[in-house]
């Protein structure tokens, strides 16, 4: 079945050092894929995404991600990381069977806590 | 712009008890979805709307009930509230042109006891 891998469900870093969450995806044609933070009691906001074009895409906040198709992957990193980057991160895909169809398949997400 | 508002943002319910959760928005878009967020399990999709009038199940409706008479109300309902439908529920909105991209409301956290 398609789905959204996110691997570690919590990821520790110390602030300043390299943040790296990854996420792959399963579907035979690439679908569009997004990456939202959340951070405590509140709702999902967009970091990046990617559609088409560019396989590297920047989003705000510091933090970009890789499309690789080979790879089925499309992993979130940030050279440095902040204090307020401690957050909960998802993955999502749109077209996960082919096709857009503007619904969304989250991964499981992944915690990300910034020790000083 | 207020954006995604959901209302309430915590409510308490007993088995058997049914309730609505309210979603509104004032973005003008035609998309709307109704998410339940359960620990280490990312989102599920219950319902989502591609517009006034229609409505469509997602991955997990079983126990839930939408309407859509308006571009800006999409309320969920709940029926027979279970201890399984404990959650936390996000509602989203979405356009049919270009950006692809939901924007979330605060969530409404319900506990059924």
């Amino acid at each position: 079945a398609q789905s959204v891998t996110q691997l570690g469900s919590h990821v520790s870093v110390s602030e300043g050092a390299l943040v790296l969450l990854r996420c792959n995806y399963s579907s035979s044609v690439p679908p569009y894929l997004f990456w939202y933070v959340q951070y405590p009691n509140q709702g999902l906001q967009l970091l990046l995404k990617y559609t088409t074009g560019a396989t590297l895409v920047k989003g705000i906040n510091g933090f970009e991600a890789e499309f690789k198709k080979s790879e089925t992957s499309f992993h979130l990193t940030k050279p440095s990381a902040h204090m307020s980057d401690a957050a909960e991160y998802f993955c999502a895909a749109e077209g996960l069977s082919g096709g857009s169809n503007y619904k969304l398949t989250f991964g499981k997400g992944t915690l990300l806590t910034v020790n000083p | 712009n207020a954006g995604v508002t959901q209302t309430p943002k915590f409510r308490i319910l007993k088995i058997g008890q049914s309730m609505t959760l309210q979603c509104t928005q004032d973005m003008n878009h035609n998309y709307m979805y109704w998410y339940r967020q359960d620990p280490g399990m990312g989102l599920k999709l219950i319902y989502y709307s591609v517009g006034a009038g229609i409505t469509d199940k997602g991955e997990v409706p079983n126990g839930y009930n939408v309407s859509r008479s308006t571009t800006e109300d999409f309320p969920l309902r709940l029926e027979l509230a279970a201890p399984s439908q404990t959650s936390v529920y996000f509602c989203a909105t979405g356009t049919s042109g270009g950006t692809h991209e939901q924007f979330f409301g605060p969530g409404t956290r319900l506990t059924v006891l």
